[in-house]
């Protein structure tokens, strides 16, 4: 089976740190996506990316940044973290192809104080 | 931009009673639709997928027929169980560009036996 690590599972910063949210996946896949999730709001993407060193902005990419410089890890950045920031963060990843589905981690709960 | 609106919930079941969760979606071209699900505490997983105009796809005794005319993919079953208590997600993937997808904000069912 396919699996999708995030490295914590509950996380907890301080306004203006930097966090790191981590994620692994283990299928040799080509995409991988981060979104938020949000009570009434769904999940929204944040960044996406198609290809070692390649990102795309989603729909709400302000405050974040993304980084990958190896196939199966796909970083999330936020700068200088927010309240508004406090979210359930959920990376996925696929095999390139337009039917094909998203695998994904169970989540981080991040927390900004 | 491409878009997925669906039921607002929580829906609360009897055992053995019918599900209809609607979903309607915009978008550009022939995008591909999916169900997603999530159970508590766990990431989102695949449920059932359609690809064309007229599939149906079907899962877990779930079933959604892509109806272009109506631009829906409304969600049934027959007979809900209390393990079917979770939240179903409405999504559609982008035909062009890098396979990004939208979801919508989600439905939460809780089924009571």
């Amino acid at each position: 089976d396919v699996k999708v690590t995030q490295s914590s599972r509950y996380l907890v910063k301080r306004t203006g740190e930097k966090v790191f949210l981590e994620c692994v996946q283990d299928m040799d896949h080509e995409n991988m996506f981060w979104y938020r999730q949000d009570p009434g709001l769904g999940l929204r993407l944040i960044y996406f990316s198609y290809d070692v060193k390649m990102k795309e902005k989603g729909d709400i990419p302000e405050g974040y940044s993304v980084s990958r410089e190896k196939k199966e890890r796909f970083s999330l950045i936020l700068e200088s973290a927010s309240t508004n920031q406090t979210s359930m963060y959920l990376c996925a990843s696929s095999i390139r192809g337009l039917y094909e589905k998203l695998f994904f981690g169970s989540g981080t709960q991040l927390s900004v104080l | 931009g491409d878009s997925v609106t669906q039921m607002e919930g929580p829906v609360t079941l009897s055992e053995e009673a019918c599900l209809t969760i609607n979903c309607t979606y915009t978008a550009t071209g022939y995008p591909s639709l999916f169900w997603y699900v999530q159970y508590p505490g766990e990431g989102l997983q695949l449920l059932l997928k359609a690809t064309k105009a007229d599939d149906k796809g079907s899962n877990k005794g779930f079933e959604a027929t892509y109806r272009k005319e109506t631009t829906s993919f409304h969600l049934e079953k027959g007979s809900v169980q209390v393990s079917d208590s979770a939240v179903y997600f409405c999504a559609l993937s982008d035909p062009g560009g890098y396979q990004k997808v939208t979801f919508g904000t989600g439905t939460k069912l809780q089924v009571i036996p």
